[in-house]
Parts: structure tokens; sequence; C-alpha cells
């Protein structure tokens, strides 16, 4: 199936650091990319949709000026968690949904995660 | 609003089957998802049933009756690396948005 990585796998900063964490599609061109976290044995909750060129969308409860999402290309996006708090710890994911290469329109992609530990 | 509901945890035993339910209430649906995730790791793709009815894929089989707002994901011949989360998964209409249920906690035993 198609590819996602995302990176760093695992990042450790002091708080009020800012983080970016980059998501990527190895093998198909990705129209919208979607950023979600994940607490622990918990789900996945959807922070943002992002698609190529335009503005993210944000769920609601969701700080757009804190995480701040760039979907500069068909295959990156970023999401930079600004002036991070400890209460900022958890696993991110990103996801990706496009139609050429090996992927599925209708299927999200995972990427394989970043967990962050703010300090 | 969305509302999806899985159960919390299963346990079976190496050879046997389990049925993971999912049921939901949605608006705009468009969709429906399994995805398994291992502990510390991101989802991986199952399956996607979109029309009723049966879809199956070697060992993984995954059922929808949209009228009923209900689905499950069938695991045959469970294997010890199938231990793991086991996440149904909604799709809208708005946005190719997903909304995730709690995920289904498998533990397959000797």
């Amino acid at each position: 199936g198609a590819v996602v990585s995302q990176h760093p796998s695992r990042v450790i900063c002091k708080s009020g650091t800012s983080v970016k964490i980059e998501c990527r599609s190895l093998d198909f061109q990705a129209t919208t990319m979607f950023w979600y976290r994940q607490f622990p044995k918990k789900s996945l909750m959807l922070m943002a949709t992002s698609n190529e060129g335009s503005k993210a969308t944000y769920e609601q409860g969701v700080e757009k000026d804190k995480f701040l999402i760039n979907h500069a290309s068909l295959t990156l996006s970023t999401l930079t968690v600004t002036s991070a708090h400890p209460e900022d710890s958890s696993f991110y994911i990103c996801s990706a949904q496009g139609t050429s290469g090996r992927a599925r329109g209708e299927t999200q992609y995972f990427g394989p995660g970043t967990r962050l530990l703010v300090l | 609003g969305q509302n999806i509901d899985q159960p919390t945890e299963m346990t079976a035993t190496e050879g046997a089957i389990v049925q993971i339910n999912c049921t939901y209430q949605t608006s705009g649906f468009n969709g429906l998802f399994w995805y398994q995730q291992h502990a510390g790791e991101a989802p991986t793709f199952l399956s996607y049933n979109v029309l009723d009815g049966l879809e199956e894929k070697g060992r993984f089989s995954s059922f929808l009756s949209r009228s009923k707002g209900y689905s499950y994901l069938l695991l045959k011949e469970l294997q010890m690396k199938d231990s793991a989360s086991y996440l149904c998964a909604v799709r809208h209409t708005a946005g190719n948005k997903l909304t995730f249920g709690g995920g289904t906690r498998v533990l397959v035993k000797p």
C-alpha cells in the first residue's frame, strides 16, 4: 500500500520551545493530509485537515495559533507545536489521502507517528 | 453529531475466530474503515466498506449494514501477532473526515 513517513519519531523538548513535525507521502501525491492526536489507550482525535496550497481547517477546540499547519506541496505537510507545554505531550499522527500512485482515493494512510514529550 | 461504539477489550485463543462489532450514529455517512494499531505504532488499513455486505480479505472480513448503523470485523485463524487494537472509523461526506471509535483491544492467548 501507499507509504507515509513522519519525522521525527520521537522528540523531547523544554517547555516554551516550538517543535516541527513533518509528514511526507512517499509514493503518491497527497491532496489532503490530516493531523491527529492520540492519548495513551485512547483513540485518535482529529486536530485539523490540510489541503495542498490552502489554509488548514481546524476542529473545534484546537487552537490554530498553537498548532500551525503548513501543506506547501503535494507530498509534505508540517505541524508546528508552538510554545509547547507539558500538556501538549502526546502521540501525533498524520495521515494522507490521494488518488495517484499506490493510494486508493478513499483511504487515509497513516504515518508512524511522533511521540512528543515536553518537560 | 457522531457516535461510534465498539467494545473496549476482547480476549481469544490462538487459532480461534473473533468478531468485533461497531455501531455508529452519524450524518453524512460515506463509508466505514477498519484499522489495526499495535501499541505505539500508527494504524494500518485493514478494510473499507461503503455498500452493504461482506468484504473478505484473507483471514480478515468486514461487514456493513447501513440501515442498522452496524459493522463487524471478523478475524479468523487468530495468530499471536493479531494482538492489537482494532479501530472502527466512519468517513463523512463533509471533508472526507474520519471519526474513530474508541478502539477494541484484542488479546490473543496461546
